[in-house]
């Protein structure tokens, strides 16, 4: 199985300010593609997780610009440029390469 | 736009077996590409991804549950079942019904065509159905 480790756990930001949050996993994520196949997922307070980006860098349809993803092979990375309120929630990064999705144990953004 | 519903039990016992349904809308599981999976969250914890199926009945499973879990499809009926055998306390907690979206990374010669290449990944979720296990 591959193992996803996110860092840290626990992240209070202040709004207005960046906040960043780190994604290792136990094996590359490099899809012969070329692609890196990890995902980035919000789950908001008392709601069900949705995709904020996919492959890596991508974001999905209807998120902010001021969130990005970047990082290839194991080392992944989400930076909020700006956050927002309702920006809170827990972050989770996720592994598609193998049939065995496997997910970070989450991140927990909370606002100062 | 695509929705997906949870239904099912809210409370099951020890040894029971669990089937939750996902009725979904905006698209159709007689699609080809199309994909629906379930995913469980204990509470407090990160999701656990279950089980998956494909448009043409491909189904791949969580290899430690493979042989507690069942996951099949009502194409007709745009719904997919999912049932989980011998339920423990440990099952307790969410579980999700997913819709796999389709994100084009490329093109791959196939049998001397260029055909699109596509990556398959959860873009969609349910609001949950609430599951605990106790007697």
């Amino acid at each position: 199985d591959i193992v996803m480790t996110q860092s840290p756990l626990s992240l209070p930001v202040t709004p207005g300010e960046p906040a960043s949050i780190s994604c290792r996993s136990s094996q590359s994520l490099l899809h012969r593609s070329g692609h890196n196949y990890l995902n980035w997922y919000l789950q908001k307070p008392g709601q069900s997780p949705q995709l904020l980006i996919y492959l890596g860098s991508n974001r999905a349809s209807g998120v902010p610009d001021r969130f990005s993803g970047s990082g290839s092979g194991t080392d992944f990375t989400l930076k909020i440029s700006r956050v927002e309120a309702e920006d809170v929630g827990v972050y989770y990064c996720m592994q598609a390469l193998q049939t065995l999705i496997t997910f970070g144990q989450g991140t927990r953004l909370e606002i100062k | 736009q695509i929705t997906l519903r949870e239904s099912g039990p809210t409370l099951v016992k020890p040894t029971q077996t669990l089937t939750l349904t996902c009725t979904f809308s905006g698209f159709s599981l007689s699609t080809s590409g199309e994909g629906v999976g379930w995913v469980r969250q204990a509470p407090g914890k990160a999701p656990e991804w279950l089980a998956l199926i494909y448009w043409n009945d491909d189904k791949r499973y969580r290899p430690s549950m493979k042989n507690r879990l069942t996951i099949s499809k009502d194409t007709s009926r745009n719904q997919v079942v999912l049932t989980l055998t011998n339920m423990d306390p440990v099952d307790t907690g969410t579980y999700y019904c997913t819709h796999e979206g389709r994100f084009k990374v490329g093109m791959n010669m196939v049998r001397g065509l260029l055909v699109d290449s596509y990556y398959y990944s959860m873009d969609v979720w349910g609001k949950g159905t609430t599951v605990t296990v106790s007697s």
